[in-house]
């Protein structure tokens, strides 16, 4: 079935400082990994994605880790804004599917 | 801009009505969209897969007849949530994909009184 969270583990950061929101994914066949951005009220927004070709893969301000051997994918968010407060969440697509199994979801707080 | 696009907003309905959520496409033909459903504090739970033309795929535990999925032309698909029940309020966001790229729709809250 789907990953569901319960709850929403929250990170709070002070503004400027780096953060990293970490995921552990579930299925050791999936090869495609992208992280969302989530404001309240709104649809999930795409970050930034990786392949499971690829340990590391950086964008404007982000850096998206991915480590295969332990399943576990982290996203860094350099120089934190306020306008970066939001749930993120993580998702993994298994191989030659167009389903996308998504992450329980950390709050990311920044503080001013 | 947006590229997909969802009607109703938000909507409050009676215990026992029906309401219709729309998913549309913008400037793109999707033959395939997706639907997933969000509990307050929760992550998204994909409900079904919406083909164009032929029936929609359920996800376990999804009850087919009570979450009717229509997806008549290549710009819209719709979400009926039959004789709603409190337990069905949630937020209610669709999926499209162009290339290897997924695009949601800004979400559908309902609220079932």
């Amino acid at each position: 079935g789907e990953s569901v969270g319960l709850h929403l583990p929250t990170l709070s950061v002070q503004e400027g400082d780096n953060s990293i929101i970490n995921c552990a994914y579930s299925n050791s066949a999936s090869d495609y990994f992208i992280w969302y951005k989530q404001e309240s009220g709104k649809g999930p927004q795409f970050i930034i994605d990786i392949r499971s070709n690829m340990d590391k893969r950086q964008g404007q301000r982000v850096t998206v880790l991915l480590n295969k051997t332990v399943k576990h994918l982290s996203l860094q968010i350099a120089a934190t804004q306020p306008g970066d407060s939001a749930v993120y969440f993580c998702a993994e697509s298994p191989l030659n599917s167009y389903k996308l199994i998504f992450g329980s979801g950390t709050r990311l707080l920044v503080r001013p | 801009g947006a590229v997909v696009s969802q009607h109703p907003s938000w909507v409050i309905c009676k215990s026992g009505t029906s309401v219709k959520i729309e998913c549309r496409s913008l400037d793109f033909q999707a033959t395939t969209m997706f639907w997933y459903r969000q509990f307050p504090k929760q992550s998204l739970m994909l409900m079904a897969t919406s083909n164009e033309g032929s029936k929609a795929t359920y996800e376990q535990g999804v009850e087919k007849d009570k979450f009717l999925i229509n997806h008549a032309s290549l710009t819209l698909s719709t979400l009926t949530v039959t004789s709603a029940h409190p337990e069905d309020s949630s937020f209610y966001i669709c999926r499209q994909d162009r290339g290897e790229t997924q695009y949601f729709g800004p979400g559908t809250r309902l609220l079932v009184l």
